[in-house]
């Protein structure tokens, strides 16, 4: 199974800084997938990434592949506190299949 | 999350009972998946279903643990003689395509939260 790795795990800020959580994994991604959890809630996808290189961009969110497909990050500009929340990544289970294999999220809290 | 269903979104069973989770996948799609989710950890892939199919149950404990996703109705989880340790959020994913389309992004329902007293 493909170990994903995020960092950090807490990550506490001021509203309006800058921040980037990273995903990495010692095997190649077929494609990566980012998605938010808020309490008490399911995780909505945010982007799928798929080429190496590849920079992805929702406002204020960049999402950034890594040339070798090992690595991706997400980075926040003028975080605000309804960024607050879990971030995970996630690819496919072994590279194979649908099933998706979650790293352990960057739990984010933005202070106002 | 807008259209993945799961209830009851909370479920109290004591020890030794039977919880049953239901998920109704967003229209037109025929994949669902189930992932469990323990305190403060990342998802857990559990099974993938199809349709009356079983693909891939790898993720889910040998014992006390069933699911099914029936031509109709919804996908069911099963857990029998249910024990503390099952305390988890239980969610839901479904997707349009199948493993051979390349295509992994799922769409997750809010989840049930199981507590066992």
């Amino acid at each position: 199974t493909q170990l994903l790795e995020q960092s950090p795990q807490f990550l506490s800020i001021q509203e309006g800084e800058n921040l980037t959580v990273y995903c990495n994994s010692s095997s190649v991604f077929s494609s990566l997938q980012w998605y938010r959890q808020e309490p008490g809630e399911g995780p909505v996808l945010l982007v799928t990434v798929v080429t190496g290189g590849e920079v992805k961009k929702l406002k204020r969110l960049t999402f950034q592949f890594g040339d070798a497909r090992k690595d991706s990050s997400l980075h926040i500009t003028a975080a605000q506190t309804g960024d607050t929340g879990l971030y995970l990544c996630a690819s496919p289970y072994n590279n194979a299949g649908n099933m998706l294999t979650f790293g352990g999220g960057t739990r984010l809290m933005v202070k106002p | 999350n807008a259209g993945v269903m799961q209830n009851p979104r909370h479920l109290v069973r004591r020890r030794g009972q039977e919880a049953r989770l239901r998920c109704s996948p967003m229209k037109g799609h025929s994949h669902v998946y189930w992932y469990r989710q323990l305190p403060e950890e990342g998802l857990k892939f559990m099974v993938y279903l199809q349709k009356e199919n079983i693909i891939d149950e790898s993720g889910m404990p040998k014992e006390r643990f069933s699911a099914e996703f029936p031509k109709e109705g919804p996908s069911i989880l099963r857990i029998q003689q249910v024990v503390r340790g099952d305390s988890a959020a239980y969610f839901c994913a479904s997707s349009p395509l199948g493993a051979t389309s390349g295509s992994y992004e799922q769409y997750f329902g809010p989840g049930t939260r199981l507590t066992v007293t």
